[in-house]
């Protein structure tokens, strides 16, 4: 069954650093999204791509946020200078070319920063 | 934007009792409504999905009711399981480019054998 995969599944970084986590999503599908999840806390939506480019963005996702999909296949989150309540567990997610369909969540990356 | 509740936080229910989560949505322009199911540590999955021109979808144990006029759908679970034992997350979006979803607060619900 296809999968939607994230790498790495757990990053360490030091605050103020750059992150990229990086995403392979569903083959065929054309939707792509970021969440993230505080622990114990529900699942927040940062930011939706579609057809190259960002479709909505939550007031989560300020400049400090991109994304990316250098190729046919990855889709990447980019933090370029990382809080400590950057913290959580970042879920990509893809969904099919019709809407409204469901989305498929990645395995998470949990983000620690210290 | 859209504002999602869901109700209760925690549900514990006995083994082969029936589980009711609710969620309420705030925009009438919603139009789709998945249900997620997150076992501690895991990914959220998918597991039923209903749209707003249909009223009620059953799969197995599991149906999913909508309101449009009341603005709330429901999550219902039948002879629960302990493996049915997770945190249930309701969501709602709406068709447009983003189909960006707003998810609710989460249930945990534990059944007990």
């Amino acid at each position: 069954e296809p999968e939607v995969t994230q790498t790495p599944s757990h990053q360490v970084t030091q605050m103020g650093q750059e992150v990229i986590l990086r995403c392979v999503p569903i083959s065929n599908h054309l939707y792509f999204y970021w969440y993230r999840q505080i622990l114990g806390q529900k699942v927040e939506f940062l930011v939706s791509f579609y057809n190259n480019e960002i479709s909505e963005k939550s007031e989560i996702f300020d400049d400090q946020f991109s994304v990316e999909r250098p190729d046919g296949s990855n889709f990447t989150l980019k933090i370029r200078s990382t809080k400590l309540e950057d913290s959580a567990m970042y879920f990509c997610a893809s969904s099919e070319w019709w809407a409204p369909s469901g989305a498929f969540f990645g395995q998470g990356t949990r983000l620690t920063v210290v | 934007g859209e504002n999602v509740e869901q109700h209760p936080s925690t549900l514990s229910v006995q083994e082969g009792d029936s589980a009711v989560i609710k969620c309420t949505y705030s925009d009438s322009a919603s139009n789709y409504f998945p249900w997620y199911k997150q076992e501690l540590g895991k990914r959220p999955q998918l597991i039923i999905d209903i749209r707003s021109n249909v009223g009620e979808k059953k799969d197995q144990r599991i149906a999913v009711t909508l309101n449009k006029t009341a603005k709330h759908f429901s999550l219902h679970i039948t002879e629960t399981q302990p493996e049915d034992s997770a945190v249930y997350f309701c969501a709602a979006s709406k068709t447009n480019t983003g189909n960006q979803f707003y998810f609710g607060t989460g249930t945990s619900l534990t059944v007990i054998p």
